[in-house]
């Protein structure tokens, strides 16, 4: 069955340092899409950065990367020089092709705080 | 540039009721796409369509719920009768298929309350 998993609840890190939030993800197709969205407090879904299966290169946006290991199923997600902004709920997503369309898959988010 | 347009912000109604919930997209982009969050049950995409047509409505939860998009600037999603199991923020998004077609732009959410 395709699924994303994102095993970590929650998580704290130190202004300035950087952090990994962890995606793991199930799909039997060769050909697929991942994403991850930020969502503050204030409800907005924002899109953050994307990473298609064949690309080579792992995919970076500013301070956002994405650390792609087809092998191990893999899409974490690395912020580096954590900001007060950041703290939000992330989701990691997946596009997979479905009956001549697609299905877009969403995992439950981890909340992220980042400390002062 | 205007953003992804939802109305109303938020929607208080009565078991029974029927709820419309609109959006109206980003201009030009071809994609649309009918969201819902909960606490219990994350974020689950309920449809979406391309270019006014719905391609993908198998994440509607039953009869009770429809979507139309009778032109490209237009979109809604009916609960028909609506139930207190629907409360959720209801998100649209819009995306430009031909370019960046996972690149989608949330709306500001529809927060609805059934009692």
């Amino acid at each position: 069955a395709q699924k994303i998993t994102q095993t970590q609840p929650g998580m704290f890190v130190q202004e300035k340092e950087a952090v990994t939030l962890d995606c793991t993800y199930d799909t039997s197709d060769q050909s697929y899409g991942l994403f991850w969205y930020k969502q503050p407090s204030s409800g907005e879904m924002i899109f953050l950065i994307y990473q298609g299966s064949y690309d080579e290169q792992n995919a970076t946006e500013g301070r956002y990367s994405l650390n792609f290991q087809k092998a191990r199923k893999s899409a974490n997600l690395v912020i580096s020089a954590s900001q007060l902004g950041d703290s939000a709920m992330y989701f990691c997503a997946m596009r997979v092709p479905s009956s001549g369309t697609y299905k877009y898959i969403f995992g439950t988010g981890t909340r992220l705080k980042v400390l002062a | 540039d205007a953003g992804v347009i939802q109305s109303p912000r938020h929607e208080v109604t009565e078991m029974g009721q029927e709820v419309t919930l609109r959006c109206k997209p980003i201009s030009g982009h071809d994609y649309l796409f009918w969201y819902r969050q909960t606490m219990m049950r994350g974020l689950e995409l309920l449809i979406y369509f391309n270019n006014n047509v719905p391609i993908d409505d198998s994440g509607m939860p039953e009869d009770r719920f429809s979507a139309k998009m009778p032109n490209a600037s237009f979109s809604t999603l009916k609960i028909q009768p609506s139930e207190p199991r629907d409360s959720a923020v209801y998100f649209c998004a819009s995306s430009s298929g031909g370019r960046h077609p996972y690149e989608q732009y949330f709306g500001p959410g529809t927060r609805l309350t059934v009692t």
